[in-house]
Protein backbone atom coordinates (compact mmCIF):
# COMPACT_ATOMS: atom_id res chain seq x y z
CA UNK A 1 0.00 0.00 0.00
CA UNK A 2 1.17 3.40 -1.06
CA UNK A 3 1.76 5.53 2.07
CA UNK A 4 0.83 9.28 1.15
CA UNK A 5 2.19 12.09 3.49
CA UNK A 6 0.84 15.77 3.94
CA UNK A 7 2.79 18.70 5.46
CA UNK A 8 2.36 20.72 6.89
CA UNK A 9 -0.78 19.40 9.15
CA UNK A 10 -1.64 22.77 9.83
CA UNK A 11 -1.16 25.90 7.68
CA UNK A 12 -1.89 29.11 9.41
CA UNK A 13 -2.38 31.51 6.46
CA UNK A 14 -3.84 35.66 6.22
CA UNK A 15 -6.72 36.39 3.82
CA UNK A 16 -5.17 37.48 0.03
CA UNK A 17 -1.50 35.34 0.84
CA UNK A 18 -0.07 32.29 -1.04
CA UNK A 19 -0.79 28.67 0.72
CA UNK A 20 1.71 26.05 -0.58
CA UNK A 21 0.44 22.26 0.51
CA UNK A 22 2.95 19.40 0.12
CA UNK A 23 2.50 15.78 -0.54
CA UNK A 24 4.81 12.89 -1.24
CA UNK A 25 3.93 9.36 -1.43
CA UNK A 26 6.02 6.59 -0.41
CA UNK A 27 6.52 5.65 -4.01
CA UNK A 28 6.27 6.30 -7.81
CA UNK A 29 2.87 7.50 -7.98
CA UNK A 30 3.36 8.75 -12.02
CA UNK A 31 1.29 11.53 -11.90
CA UNK A 32 -2.02 9.51 -10.99
CA UNK A 33 -2.33 11.92 -8.27
CA UNK A 34 -5.66 14.15 -7.38
CA UNK A 35 -6.30 17.18 -4.10
CA UNK A 36 -9.53 17.46 -2.55
CA UNK A 37 -11.27 20.21 -0.38
CA UNK A 38 -13.06 19.94 2.48
CA UNK A 39 -14.81 21.61 4.72
CA UNK A 40 -16.32 20.55 8.37
CA UNK A 41 -19.48 18.76 7.70
CA UNK A 42 -19.73 18.83 3.91
CA UNK A 43 -18.58 16.58 1.36
CA UNK A 44 -15.22 16.85 -0.21
CA UNK A 45 -14.59 18.39 -3.38
CA UNK A 46 -12.33 17.28 -6.21
CA UNK A 47 -10.07 20.00 -7.30
CA UNK A 48 -7.36 18.55 -9.11
CA UNK A 49 -6.71 15.49 -10.61
CA UNK A 50 -3.71 13.77 -12.64
CA UNK A 51 -1.48 16.21 -10.63
CA UNK A 52 -2.29 19.19 -11.98
CA UNK A 53 -5.60 19.47 -13.79
CA UNK A 54 -7.93 21.73 -12.69
CA UNK A 55 -11.27 19.70 -12.15
CA UNK A 56 -14.74 21.40 -13.57
CA UNK A 57 -15.88 25.29 -11.99
CA UNK A 58 -12.58 25.14 -9.53
CA UNK A 59 -11.05 28.71 -9.46
CA UNK A 60 -7.56 29.35 -11.28
CA UNK A 61 -6.10 30.40 -7.82
CA UNK A 62 -5.94 26.94 -7.54
CA UNK A 63 -2.45 24.72 -8.91
CA UNK A 64 -1.18 21.62 -9.04
CA UNK A 65 2.34 20.38 -9.70
CA UNK A 66 4.80 17.61 -9.38
CA UNK A 67 5.03 13.98 -10.33
CA UNK A 68 6.52 10.70 -8.94
CA UNK A 69 7.04 11.08 -5.30
CA UNK A 70 6.68 14.76 -4.36
CA UNK A 71 3.75 16.67 -5.27
CA UNK A 72 2.38 21.06 -4.71
CA UNK A 73 -1.19 21.99 -4.29
CA UNK A 74 -0.82 25.98 -4.70
CA UNK A 75 -3.86 28.63 -3.34
CA UNK A 76 -2.19 31.72 -4.87
CA UNK A 77 -4.35 34.44 -3.06
CA UNK A 78 -6.12 32.71 -0.22
CA UNK A 79 -10.00 33.91 -0.08
CA UNK A 80 -12.06 33.31 3.17
CA UNK A 81 -13.54 30.38 1.20
CA UNK A 82 -10.62 28.28 1.19
CA UNK A 83 -9.95 27.72 4.67
CA UNK A 84 -10.59 24.09 4.97
CA UNK A 85 -8.93 20.87 5.31
CA UNK A 86 -6.72 19.66 1.82
CA UNK A 87 -6.23 16.03 1.20
CA UNK A 88 -3.82 14.44 -1.31
CA UNK A 89 -4.85 10.67 -3.24
CA UNK A 90 -2.89 8.55 -5.73
CA UNK A 91 -4.73 6.21 -8.11
CA UNK A 92 -1.89 4.35 -9.21
CA UNK A 93 -1.75 1.28 -7.51
CA UNK A 94 -4.78 -0.25 -5.75
CA UNK A 95 -5.81 0.49 -2.97
CA UNK A 96 -6.34 4.77 -3.73
CA UNK A 97 -4.77 6.04 -0.72
CA UNK A 98 -5.52 9.85 0.96
CA UNK A 99 -2.62 11.77 2.71
CA UNK A 100 -3.90 12.72 6.65
CA UNK A 101 -4.89 16.32 5.08
CA UNK A 102 -3.55 19.60 5.73
CA UNK A 103 -5.71 21.94 7.52
CA UNK A 104 -5.65 25.74 6.39
CA UNK A 105 -6.39 28.01 8.92
CA UNK A 106 -7.25 31.68 9.10
CA UNK A 107 -3.81 33.54 10.51
CA UNK B 1 -26.71 16.21 -13.69
CA UNK B 2 -25.07 13.17 -12.50
CA UNK B 3 -26.13 12.55 -8.50
CA UNK B 4 -25.71 9.72 -5.92
CA UNK B 5 -27.58 9.15 -3.19
CA UNK B 6 -26.46 7.07 -0.33
CA UNK B 7 -28.98 5.53 2.96
CA UNK B 8 -28.98 2.46 4.64
CA UNK B 9 -25.96 3.56 7.45
CA UNK B 10 -27.59 2.84 11.29
CA UNK B 11 -26.52 1.88 14.85
CA UNK B 12 -25.44 -1.66 14.24
CA UNK B 13 -23.85 -3.42 17.38
CA UNK B 14 -20.22 -5.59 16.89
CA UNK B 15 -20.62 -8.70 14.64
CA UNK B 16 -23.28 -7.10 13.00
CA UNK B 17 -24.78 -6.80 9.61
CA UNK B 18 -25.73 -3.71 7.11
CA UNK B 19 -26.62 -3.01 3.24
CA UNK B 20 -25.86 0.36 2.47
CA UNK B 21 -27.50 1.44 -0.92
CA UNK B 22 -26.07 4.20 -3.32
CA UNK B 23 -28.54 5.22 -5.81
CA UNK B 24 -27.29 7.18 -9.38
CA UNK B 25 -29.39 9.58 -11.47
CA UNK B 26 -28.56 10.91 -14.50
CA UNK B 27 -26.06 8.45 -15.23
CA UNK B 28 -26.06 4.95 -15.43
CA UNK B 29 -23.83 2.79 -12.88
CA UNK B 30 -23.20 -0.18 -15.06
CA UNK B 31 -21.40 2.24 -17.53
CA UNK B 32 -19.51 3.99 -14.66
CA UNK B 33 -16.76 3.14 -11.94
CA UNK B 34 -18.72 3.35 -8.78
CA UNK B 35 -16.50 3.66 -5.51
CA UNK B 36 -17.51 3.53 -1.37
CA UNK B 37 -15.15 6.16 0.82
CA UNK B 38 -15.43 6.34 3.81
CA UNK B 39 -14.33 9.06 6.89
CA UNK B 40 -13.72 8.00 10.52
CA UNK B 41 -14.94 11.00 13.35
CA UNK B 42 -12.33 13.60 12.94
CA UNK B 43 -9.94 11.28 11.05
CA UNK B 44 -8.99 11.19 7.04
CA UNK B 45 -10.74 9.54 4.28
CA UNK B 46 -9.77 5.50 3.74
CA UNK B 47 -11.07 4.18 0.50
CA UNK B 48 -12.83 0.91 0.76
CA UNK B 49 -14.25 -0.45 -2.19
CA UNK B 50 -14.56 0.24 -6.26
CA UNK B 51 -16.78 -1.89 -9.13
CA UNK B 52 -15.74 -1.84 -12.38
CA UNK B 53 -18.45 -1.38 -15.33
CA UNK B 54 -17.81 -4.93 -15.93
CA UNK B 55 -18.75 -6.13 -12.61
CA UNK B 56 -15.32 -6.31 -11.59
CA UNK B 57 -14.46 -5.46 -7.54
CA UNK B 58 -11.73 -4.26 -5.61
CA UNK B 59 -11.61 -4.41 -1.30
CA UNK B 60 -9.35 -2.94 1.06
CA UNK B 61 -7.82 -5.60 2.60
CA UNK B 62 -10.02 -4.51 6.03
CA UNK B 63 -12.91 -5.15 4.85
CA UNK B 64 -12.16 -8.27 2.19
CA UNK B 65 -14.37 -11.20 3.10
CA UNK B 66 -16.77 -9.04 5.16
CA UNK B 67 -17.51 -6.30 2.89
CA UNK B 68 -19.68 -7.19 -0.43
CA UNK B 69 -20.59 -4.68 -3.24
CA UNK B 70 -23.45 -5.92 -5.82
CA UNK B 71 -26.22 -3.92 -8.06
CA UNK B 72 -29.08 -3.47 -9.25
CA UNK B 73 -29.56 -2.56 -13.18
CA UNK B 74 -33.20 -2.25 -12.91
CA UNK B 75 -32.52 0.16 -9.96
CA UNK B 76 -29.47 2.02 -11.21
CA UNK B 77 -28.17 0.99 -7.28
CA UNK B 78 -24.92 0.11 -6.02
CA UNK B 79 -24.74 -2.21 -2.89
CA UNK B 80 -23.06 -2.44 0.07
CA UNK B 81 -23.62 -5.32 2.52
CA UNK B 82 -21.44 -5.47 5.81
CA UNK B 83 -20.96 -8.22 7.85
CA UNK B 84 -18.56 -9.01 11.17
CA UNK B 85 -18.90 -5.14 11.77
CA UNK B 86 -16.37 -3.96 13.95
CA UNK B 87 -15.93 -0.22 16.08
CA UNK B 88 -13.33 0.55 13.32
CA UNK B 89 -16.31 0.65 10.40
CA UNK B 90 -17.82 3.47 12.44
CA UNK B 91 -17.35 6.38 10.04
CA UNK B 92 -19.48 8.08 7.13
CA UNK B 93 -19.52 6.36 4.05
CA UNK B 94 -19.85 7.82 0.39
CA UNK B 95 -20.11 6.72 -2.16
CA UNK B 96 -18.22 7.95 -5.56
CA UNK B 97 -17.80 7.89 -9.57
CA UNK B 98 -15.26 7.57 -11.52
CA UNK B 99 -11.81 5.96 -11.82
CA UNK B 100 -8.91 7.11 -9.56
CA UNK B 101 -10.49 9.79 -8.65
CA UNK B 102 -14.07 10.94 -7.90
CA UNK B 103 -15.81 13.96 -9.14
CA UNK B 104 -19.38 13.15 -8.01
CA UNK B 105 -20.14 12.41 -4.30
CA UNK B 106 -23.09 11.40 -2.22
CA UNK B 107 -23.94 12.77 0.59
CA UNK B 108 -22.77 10.21 2.80
CA UNK B 109 -24.40 7.96 5.17
CA UNK B 110 -23.10 7.40 8.59
CA UNK B 111 -22.50 3.79 10.39
CA UNK B 112 -22.33 3.26 14.37
CA UNK B 113 -20.94 0.40 15.10
CA UNK B 114 -21.19 0.15 19.29
CA UNK B 115 -22.95 -1.87 21.81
Amino acid sequence: EILMTQSPATLSVSPGERATLSCRASQSVSNNLAWYQQKPGHVPRLLIYRASDRSTGIPARFSGSGSGTEFTLTISSLQSEDFAVYYCQQYNNWPWTFGQGTKVEIK
Amino acid sequence: EEQLVESGGDLVQPGGSLRLSCAASGFTISHHYINWVRQAPGKELEWVSLMYGDGTTYYIDSVRGRFTLSRSTSENTLYLQMNSLRAEDTAVYYCGSGYGFLLTWGQGTPVTVSS
